[in-house]
């Protein structure tokens, strides 16, 4: 009965690359969010939807590119992996946009290395 | 840009101290500061607090905020060493109804036997 989940929970890939990180949320969650955590474990904003649509875009490089098919999912596609991308990446997700604020419930994270 | 502050940034303790822990935010339009526990995977969620001075509860942990000093502590009580976490602090603003977080570094906390 997971909450929030993420696949794969480890990722090693060459420079250049293009892979994909899924999140699934069984919660009945509007809103679906994309955070980095870098090596110094400082945790930041990427994305975040809600009911499919794109709410919050950070200053995030343009080969990060979310997709969001439903409301229980949000995927994250990163183009041309750089050696700068390795890091964790969570999926977090929070009741709707109105009425707020809201708790936010993180997934289990993606580890990223890049060589 | 909105900011986070955490202190101290790490703590060493013995079994059965009560630690403070700190947090100060300038966040537009603050509407809440949340209060997550990191252990080795994702933070789990201890507090949000939305109103100044009113504490909240849950075993040995309490939080409490302050909107006048923009600032929040956590309290640990009789530490034990499953308490060994980083803290994170959150702030959550309204830029219409869009509810962002933007984190401090962390406290990382280590209770000793």
């Amino acid at each position: 009965d997971t909450a929030v989940s993420q696949t794969p929970k480890y990722l090693v890939t060459q420079m250049g690359n293009d892979k994909s990180i899924k999140c699934e949320q069984n919660l009945g969650h509007d809103t679906m969010y994309w955070y980095k955590q870098d090596s110094k474990k400082f945790l930041k904003i990427m994305f975040s939807y809600n009911n499919k649509e794109l709410i919050i875009n950070e200053t995030v490089p343009n080969r990060f590119s979310p997709k969001s098919p439903d409301k229980a999912h949000l995927n994250l596609h990163i183009n041309s992996l750089e050696l700068g991308d390795s890091a964790v990446y969570f999926c977090a997700s929070s009741q709707g946009r109105t009425s707020g604020p809201y708790e936010q419930y993180f997934g289990p994270g993606t580890r990223l290395t890049v060589t | 840009e909105d900011k986070v502050v955490q202190s101290p940034l790490s703590l060493v303790v013995h079994e059965g101290d009560t630690v403070t822990l700190n947090c100060s935010y300038e966040v537009t339009n603050f509407r809440s500061l949340l209060w997550y526990k990191q252990e080795k995977k994702a933070p789990t969620f201890l507090f949000m607090l939305t109103s100044s001075g009113i504490e909240k509860k849950s075993g040995r942990l309490s939080s409490i905020l302050d909107k006048k000093e923009l600032s929040s502590i956590l309290n640990i009580t009789a530490t034990q060493t499953g308490d060994s976490a980083i803290y994170l602090c959150a702030g959550q603003n309204s830029g219409g109804s869009n509810y962002k977080l933007t984190f401090g570094k962390g406290t990382l906390l280590t209770v000793n036997p």
